[in-house]
């Protein structure tokens, strides 16, 4: 069973509706990714923190994603506005970080915009 | 450009034999290889992680990385049904903050 906890596991939400993704890492692990899995497999990388701290981010333009990791909460992930587009799984997973650790994956929350 | 390339895109064996995936990347930055299995409706679970030169054994499965080429691959002897799933092949460097580029992944099916 994954150590790394997501929910929900689904979430079916209307076009310009807010969509909200939680992440609880494995105990232990101060980095934490995003990422979204497209109907094709492809994984885009979304965000990463180490603790609170932004490390890296994609150019976020479209402003419609925001995501956050407070101390002593889930992490989270939240789409403003939701587009057709942005259907996909999304994926949590964390590490120790630093080089050759291995990152691990939650289940998944499926996002679907109708 | 996808920094990590798999092949092939799909494969199928019959249960007992052999299953060969191959990975290669573009960037000679990259020191550590990891291969991720995924089945269906589930997220990817880490399968081994190979970081040397040469063979890597667990169980059935062997890694095999060609740091020279760049090249990774996995095998998997005595495959069975419950290996069907997507696999991929997971690729970091040393430079800076950890990141991690993700090939597109090779179908396998298991024919009973």
């Amino acid at each position: 069973n994954s150590k790394v906890i997501q929910t929900p596991r689904y979430l079916v939400k209307g076009q310009g509706q807010k969509a909200k993704m939680r992440c609880i890492p494995e105990k232990g692990h101060p980095v934490v990714f995003w990422y979204q899995q497209n109907k094709n497999n492809e994984f885009k990388f979304l965000i990463n923190f180490q603790n609170q701290e932004v490390l890296q981010q994609i150019d976020m333009t479209e402003k419609r994603f925001s995501a956050e990791c407070p101390s002593n909460s889930p992490c989270s992930l939240e789409i403003q506005s939701s587009e057709a587009g942005d259907s996909a799984l999304y994926l949590c997973a964390s590490s120790l970080g630093g080089s050759g650790n291995t990152l691990y994956f939650g289940e998944g929350s499926r996002l679907i915009v109708v | 450009q996808q920094k990590v390339q798999q092949s092939p895109e799909s494969l199928s064996v019959p249960e007992g034999g052999m299953a060969s995936l191959n990975c290669t990347s573009s960037d000679r930055n990259f020191q550590y290889f990891w291969w991720y299995r995924q089945h269906s409706g589930e997220g990817p679970k880490a399968l081994m992680s190979i970081f040397s030169d040469g063979d890597k054994k667990e169980g059935r499965f062997t890694a095999h990385l060609n740091k020279a080429s760049l090249h990774v691959s996995l095998h998997i002897r005595d495959s069975q049904p419950s290996d069907s799933a997507l696999y991929f092949c997971a690729a970091s460097g040393n430079t800076g903050y950890q990141n991690f580029y993700f090939g597109k992944g090779t179908t396998l099916t298991v024919i009973p």
